[in-house]
């Protein structure tokens, strides 16, 4: 089947608009996780939903940033009033709840905030 | 914090073998992956060691010493599309992985 889709590839911004990524995870998995990647940084882990439970969203950065997961599937990253900090590549990933050991990612959502 | 260390960038040439490092200090660990990432594209899955050892796959072996807080990536036979990034990530708990910055292997002829 299909890998971990993102949608769009590329978003550039101006400062102080919102905007939203999208995620669509592979089907099957449970668990999904959101990273963001900035130039000549590690993936930095957002938050991450594993079923119906309460999501972890220990790593969301500010307030400005939160993030749904709708019917257990896709999902929507927003990002309100953005900075010029935001910009970076955010990833995406799923796994199966059996083999946590291997997320998948997805290829990736490029933002630019001008 | 969580500290994850390796190198920044290696060289190596084709057909050679590299070993790549990485040192974690966390406050927790429940396993460390391998992942590689070539340039615009997605990260995708090496490897994962839980326990001490060698796990050997193809081409690639990882190694880990959870008393050392250390691991490698050993990388045979080196062929032009090797040249990627290497993540080196750790699992605290649950599933979430905090992931190094990553080291730049650049494979030259």
């Amino acid at each position: 089947g299909a890998g971990v889709s993102q949608s769009p590839s590329n978003k550039v911004t101006e400062k102080g608009k919102d905007v939203e990524l999208r995620c669509d995870p592979i089907s099957g998995h449970t668990a999904l996780y959101w990273y963001r990647q900035s130039l000549g940084q590690g993936l930095e882990f957002l938050i991450y939903f594993q079923g119906n439970s309460a999501p972890d969203k220990s790593g969301l950065p500010s307030d400005r940033f939160s993030a749904e997961r709708t019917g257990g599937s896709v999902s929507t990253l927003t990002i309100q009033r953005t900075q010029q900090e935001d910009s970076a590549v955010y990833l995406c990933a799923s796994s199966l709840v059996a083999r946590a050991s291997e997320q998948y990612f997805g290829p990736g959502t490029r933002l630019t905030v001008t | 914090g969580q500290n994850i260390d390796q190198p920044t960038e290696m060289t190596a040439t084709e057909g050679a073998i590299v070993q790549i490092n990485c040192t974690y200090q966390t406050s927790g660990f429940n396993g460390l992956f391998w992942y590689q990432q070539h340039a615009g594209e997605a990260p995708t899955f090496l490897s994962y060691n839980v326990l001490d050892g060698l796990e050997e796959k193809g081409r690639f072996s990882s190694f880990l010493s959870r008393s050392k807080g250390y691991s490698y990536l050993l990388l045979k036979e080196l062929q032009m599309k090797d040249s990627a990034s290497y993540l080196c990530a750790v699992r605290l708990q649950g599933s979430t992985l905090t992931f190094g910055k990553g080291t730049m292997l650049l494979v030259s002829p």
